[in-house]
């Protein structure tokens, strides 16, 4: 059990609005991922952080979207000016520190755009 | 670049049958390969992984997978299906900067 938790489980809003997801992992582990995963769909690497720092950014990741890991603990993944497009699940993970390493996922937060 | 395929999106089995869920990758270095299992309204759980210690890999829920060089494959497969089992099943290669690159995922019927 990974224990990494995710918060909100669901969020609905409407287009244009700003949301906020935000994620706890218990471990102490140095890395930490965020995945968007649409209906059908495998997830996609969206982001990661080695402690605080934001170390890779995916082309998916639009300038309307920002992540931070203040602490090098929780994380929080912010859309701005939400579009239809962006409905999707949104994935945590923790671990993942070298190419064997596993990632231990989060539940999720499922984003509906209206 | 590395990449996984996943053949058959929705495969179906009687409840004790055999499972086979493929999966081929494209890599240009040895590649590090991850099954994992998706139930509804959940995150993914790993079943099991792949480091180059040994072809065959034994998971949780007695899934198993072989790593064939010459197929390029990692299929996974099960010799008697449970109900429990019907999920979907995503295989993942991880890439040079340690994220996971999925496949598009297979979903699992098992019927009585």
């Amino acid at each position: 059990d990974t224990g990494v938790s995710q918060d909100p489980r669901h969020k609905i809003t409407k287009r244009g609005q700003n949301v906020t997801f935000r994620c706890d992992p218990i471990s102490e582990h140095n890395r930490l991922y965020w995945y968007r995963q649409t209906l059908g769909q495998g997830p996609e690497f969206l982001t990661y952080f080695q402690n605080e720092a934001q170390l890779e950014k995916s082309r998916l990741l639009s300038d309307r979207f920002s992540a931070e890991r203040p602490k090098g603990s929780f994380s929080t993944l912010e859309i701005q000016r939400t579009e239809q497009g962006d409905s999707a699940m949104y994935l945590c993970a923790e671990g993942g520190e070298g190419p064997t390493d596993t990632q231990y996922f989060g539940p999720g937060t499922r984003l509906t755009v209206l | 670049a590395q990449s996984v395929t996943q053949l058959g999106s929705h495969v179906s089995v009687s409840e004790g049958a055999l499972v086979l869920l493929r999966c081929n990758y494209s890599s240009s270095v040895p590649p590090y390969l991850f099954w994992y299992v998706q139930y509804p309204n959940q995150g993914l759980q790993l079943l099991l992984k792949y480091t180059s210690a040994a072809t065959l890999v034994k998971g949780i829920n007695g899934f198993e997978a072989e790593f064939k060089k010459s197929e390029t494959s990692f299929h996974l497969t099960k010799p008697s299906a449970h109900m429990s089992d019907a999920a979907e099943y995503f295989c993942a290669v991880s890439d040079n900067t340690d994220k996971l690159i999925f496949g598009t995922g297979t979903r699992l019927q098992v019927f009585p």
